[in-house]
């Protein structure tokens, strides 16, 4: 069966510090990846996608970058982040064929102080 | 450009009441649509999607939607509500234009009552 393991689970990192959040997927090989923020406990916002290694989608200009360096994990970064970054991140996987859904990770509250 | 919208912010059902969920869809082609659900602090949880065949699709927890391709409805139901069920539920459309990606709704916060 597949997994997705996200973490950390919750972050606290001063204004200007640099992040680093890794998802990685289990049982499936060439997954669709996704990063979502989600503010004020509402709606997703899709902040990038990847439908391959070194393939990376940018949704929304922001403080923060995403890479793919290997089929299975991406990466979400921020070389200084901004109190605006706040909010929980969710990583996601699906497989590349339309009628599929989506699976998500448990999710990263970061609070940027 | 594929979108879903969530008209309700929050519904509200007495434990044991029949609950509804309202989601409307525009999409160019044929849509594929999913309902979600999420506890709080969690990540988001599949319940069931419309690809083809059945308007009315049974998921996960009791839970079901019904599509109406007149309508460009697929409302969320379920027959009798739990306190369980409380949680935000998520509409979600995939975007068949290249681009594999899920765009959501903003939402539906349910609130069942004892």
């Amino acid at each position: 069966s597949q997994t997705i393991h996200q973490w950390p689970a919750t972050l606290v990192q001063p204004v200007g510090s640099p992040l680093s959040l890794e998802c990685t997927v289990e049982g499936t090989s060439n997954p669709n990846l996704y990063w979502y923020r989600q503010a004020a406990g509402r709606g997703l916002q899709l902040l990038f996608y990847s439908v391959g290694i070194g393939q990376i989608s940018s949704e929304v200009p922001q403080n923060l970058s995403a890479s793919r360096p290997q089929d299975r994990q991406f990466i979400l970064s921020s070389k200084k982040l901004l109190l605006s970054d706040s909010g929980f991140y969710l990583c996601a996987w699906s497989r590349q064929s339309y009628g599929t859904e989506a699976f998500f990770g448990q999710g990263t509250r970061l609070t940027v102080v | 450009a594929q979108s879903v919208a969530q008209p309700e912010d929050q519904v509200n059902v007495a434990e044991g009441n029949p609950l509804t969920v309202k989601c409307t869809y525009s999409v160019s082609g044929n849509p594929y649509l999913f309902w979600y659900v999420q506890y709080p602090n969690r990540g988001l949880q599949f319940l069931l999607k419309y690809i083809t065949g059945d308007n009315l699709v049974k998921g996960s927890y009791g839970f079901e939607a019904e599509f109406n391709k007149s309508q460009t409805s697929f409302h969320l139901k379920k027959p009798s509500a739990l306190v369980s069920d409380s949680a935000l539920y998520f509409c979600a459309v995939r975007d068949i234009q290249g681009t594999y990606k899920y765009i959501f709704g903003t939402g539906t916060r349910l609130k069942v009552l004892a």
